[in-house]
Formats: C-alpha cells, sequence, structure tokens
C-alpha cells in the first residue's frame, strides 16, 4: 500500500459526460501528479500540482482540467467525455515540486469506461 | 516528446534464471531515471531512482546500473523467482522538465516454476 488513495476504482458513463476523479496524496507530500494509461499507450503525463498550485502541463486534452485543494487532495475533472477517453488513470504524490528527483508513489488507479 | 524505449518487450524465464533488460532514453539533459515494478491488478511500485552516471543500486535480488552519457540503464534480476512476474518500467526525466515523468513502455517479465 503506497499510502495514496483514489476514488472511484471503476467509473461507467456514457459519451458526452462529465466525471470527477479524486486522489489524496501520502501524508506529508505535496505534490500531485495525474497519469493517463490508454489501452494501446504507456503511462502519459498529465498534470503536476504542488502546494495548491499547477506547476506541469503534460499532453492533457482541453476538456479535461484538474485542481488540488488547501487539504492537499486533488481532482481531475474529464469533461464531454468520448470513448477515447477510456483509460486507467493514476494519481501519483511526492515529497518535492517540479524540481526534485523524489520518488512518485502511485495510487490504485481509476479505472474509466466510457460507453 | 521524449523517447523512452525499453527492451525486450516482454520475456519468459525459468524459475532460477538471472535476467536483465534495458532501458534506452535521450543522453542529453539528464534528470533523473526512476525504475517500477508493476503487477497485474496493483499499482507501480517504486524500485530505484538513480542520478549520478555510473550509478549502482541494488535491492535484494534486483539491481540496476545507469550510464547517462550513452543513454541507458539495466535492471538485472538474480535467480529469478515466479513473485518477480510484473511489468518493469523506467521512468525518464528531463532537465528541462524536472520531476515529469516520460515511461518507458515496459518490460513484461513471467517467470515460470
Amino acid at each position: 500500500d503506497s499510502g495514496v488513495t483514489q476514488t472511484p476504482k471503476h467509473l461507467i458513463t456514457a459519451t458526452g459526460q462529465r466525471v470527477t476523479l479524486r486522489c489524496s496524496p501520502r501524508s506529508g507530500d505535496l505534490s500531485v501528479y495525474w497519469y493517463q494509461q490508454s489501452l494501446d499507450q504507456g503511462l502519459q503525463f498529465l498534470i503536476q500540482y504542488y502546494n495548491g498550485e499547477e506547476r506541469a502541463k503534460g499532453n492533457i486534452l482541453e476538456r479535461f482540467s484538474a485542481q488540488q485543494f488547501p487539504d492537499l487532495h486533488s481532482e481531475l475533472n474529464l469533461s464531454s467525455l468520448e470513448l477515447g477517453d477510456s483509460a486507467l488513470y493514476f494519481c501519483a504524490s511526492s515529497v518535492g515540486g517540479v524540481w526534485s528527483t523524489d520518488t512518485q508513489y502511485f495510487g490504485p488507479g481509476t479505472r474509466l469506461t466510457v460507453l | 516528446i521524449l523517447n523512452v524505449e525499453q527492451s525486450p518487450q516482454s520475456l519468459h524465464v525459468q524459475e532460477g534464471d538471472s535476467t536483465n533488460f534495458t532501458c534506452s532514453f535521450p543522453s542529453s539533459n539528464f534528470y533523473a531515471l526512476h525504475w517500477y515494478r508493476w503487477e497485474t491488478a496493483k499499482s507501480p511500485e517504486a524500485l530505484f531512482v538513480m542520478t549520478l552516471n555510473g550509478d549502482e543500486k541494488k535491492k535484494g535480488r534486483i539491481s540496476a546500473t545507469l550510464n547517462t552519457k550513452e543513454g541507458y540503464s539495466y535492471l538485472y534480476i538474480k535467480g529469478s523467482q515466479p513473485e518477480d512476474s510484473a511489468t518493469y518500467l523506467c521512468a525518464f526525466t528531463h532537465r528541462d522538465t524536472g520531476n515529469q515523468f516520460y515511461f518507458g513502455t515496459g518490460t513484461s517479465l513471467t517467470v515460470i516454476p
């Protein structure tokens, strides 16, 4: 158990809908990262937050947004969902920010299925 | 997008065999290299973080080496056991983007009892 929690574990929804994925980092970790793993691709970095502020952005679609709250939990919002958004979404956390080499600890993931 | 390649894509070995796989990454602007072990239906578990050329790390029967000048890292497993069966991922980080991970596609290891 990495200490990172994610809810829900599974989510099934329809095209055009909006969903919110939630992540609680390990105690003491200030950074939260979001990753997507689609069927035919490896883990892709989406976005990073550090202590409430967005710090780095990867291949995140405009239909997706995230935020980190004062208690350091983070939410990833996915809207106008398409079939291709079906994937495993991981959250990870680390102590340091962008300019650290800290290990990232991964949560159990949320499996999103868009029908 | 930075290219991080892992080889082989999959590997089947007999219990007791030693094995190794490769992670290749851009040799310029290296920041750090991370290795993870990912078992089916679980989350990736950190093995090593390597930051200096020539770094060698060891954890039980698993060890890793790093060559930043030529852009590769090797992961070795000595005396493979069935519980070593997993996908092994490397994640490269670049000096311009800090702790943003660029993952390879992984090497899937199956250890046959």
